[in-house]
């Protein structure tokens, strides 16, 4: 079956350390991006991607960095710049051409230790 | 101040019970989302709706663009239907996202 997967689904980390959340995707998909949730507010992206080698900020890239070497893959690194990292982190996917509703994988829950 | 807007924030209905949760805009879309969050955290697309209404089982999506207003029904709710309610709007290549609505069923 296709689909998002996003791997671990906890992750903890230390002071001053940076980590990086994994999402990979099956669907063939050109679009990748990654979301924060935190409690009470609405889904934030943090990054985009169109395509290979190529990615945007999102409205709180601030402490985060991503890469895009393969179409499949769109990992996230939270860097020790992001004070304030834990949250419920959802990366999702999407064709660029049609109106297909985005996939969501189960995401990742982040905390500090 | 948020472009998506969910109302209500908090919904408890018994059993049975039809239920309306309702999104409001301000900006031009593409599409409309509506999402489903269970407790675990993975989210579901429920329906992309860019006009008039779609109808999925017991859901029921509608869209006003004129208005800017969206509404989710659920007809005969079923405690199997507790979850949050997240409605979305696409905007050139990203979704922006309500707060969500937070339903429970009860038996």
């Amino acid at each position: 079956d296709g689909g998002i997967t996003q791997s671990p689904k906890y992750l903890f980390r230390k002071e001053g350390q940076n980590v990086t959340l994994s999402c990979e995707q099956n669907l063939n998909h050109d679009a990748m991006y990654w979301y924060r949730q935190d409690p009470g507010q609405g889904l934030r992206l943090i990054y985009y991607s169109q395509i290979v080698n190529d990615f945007q900020k999102g409205d709180i890239a601030e402490g985060y960095s991503v890469s895009r070497e393969k179409k499949e893959s769109f990992p996230l690194t939270v860097t020790s710049a992001q004070k304030n990292p834990t949250a419920f982190y959802l990366c999702a996917s999407r064709p660029l051409v049609g109106l297909e509703p985005q996939h969501f994988g189960d995401g990742t829950r982040l905390s500090i230790l | 101040k948020n472009e998506v807007e969910q109302s209500p924030q908090n919904l408890t209905a018994q059993e049975g019970e039809f239920i309306t949760i309702n999104c409001s805009y301000s900006v031009g879309i593409s599409a409309l989302h509506w999402l489903q969050q269970h407790p675990g955290g993975g989210i579901v697309s429920l329906f992309m709706l860019s006009s008039g209404k779609k109808k999925h089982g017991r859901l029921i999506a509608t869209i006003n663009i004129q208005e800017k207003h969206s509404s989710l029904h659920i007809t005969a709710s079923h405690p199997r239907d507790s979850a949050v309610y997240i409605c979305a709007v696409l905007t050139g290549y990203a979704l922006n996202f309500g707060k969500g609505t937070s339903l429970l069923v009860t038996p």
